[in-house]
């Protein structure tokens, strides 16, 4: 069951920074948090995860509060192909399954 | 990039048919699962494939639903007795270890039952 709380949607602007909001307020300390999206009905695409420490690869930024009760996910310069439902998902270490909530649509605007 | 390959893309079949959907995982992953989502709804989980046995399905997997990894490199969903709500997209995901989340998905396929 998805744990997590998230806008609907969002918008930004071409060449902006997107932070895109998760609340997971009932996190408990062996549970990472994984963002996800999806580009209009095609797989969903795994972006980041990260357990306590903030994370960054070559698509995003995770930014975890140090409560661990919240998280951004941070697209550095937005652009159209960005555009997609973004779901941030928490799971146990070892849990077999993803349960996908309904997440963020973003939607970047040129 | 390894990628997980579903086919077909698209497939019609009559309500009460048999429909099976292929799915060829990354070559080195030992977990398989399947999805569904229902046109403007969530992901919803199917069912997670390991060791050639199932290690979890929802309540969605009922009777009318096998899986199935036939020849080492195949990993497919069979639906026996198609229904009119059984339309959706179907992914097929693949994990390579007991890491939770790493998940790589397959483009899916579209299954419409009429």
């Amino acid at each position: 069951d998805a744990k997590t709380t998230q806008p609907p949607s969002m918008d930004c602007a071409e060449g902006r920074a997107a932070n895109l909001p998760c609340n997971h307020s009932t996190i408990s300390g062996n549970e990472y948090v994984y963002w996800y999206r999806q580009i209009h009905s095609q797989g969903p695409q795994y972006i980041i995860h990260g357990l306590k420490n903030n994370e960054t690869n070559e698509m995003a930024s995770l930014i975890i509060t140090e409560d661990r009760k919240s998280s951004t996910l941070i697209l550095p310069h937005a652009t159209l192909r960005d555009t997609a439902v973004y779901y941030c998902i928490v799971i146990q270490t070892g849990a077999n399954n993803l349960f996908f909530g309904t997440g963020t649509r973003l939607t970047v605007i040129p | 990039e390894p990628e997980v390959t579903q086919t077909p893309s698209h497939q019609v079949t009559q309500m009460g048919q048999e429909v099976i959907l292929r799915c060829v995982p990354i070559s080195n992953h030992l977990y398989f699962y399947w999805y569904r989502q229902i046109l403007g709804q969530k992901v919803e989980f199917l069912v997670s494939f390991y060791n050639n046995e199932i290690s979890e399905k929802s309540e969605i997997f009922d009777d009318q639903f096998s899986v199935e990894r036939p020849d080492g490199s195949n990993f497919t969903l069979k639906i026996r007795s198609t229904k009119l709500e059984d339309s959706a997209m179907y992914f097929c995901a693949s994990k390579g270890g007991m890491t939770a989340g790493g998940y790589t998905f397959g483009s899916g396929t579209r299954l419409t039952v009429v």
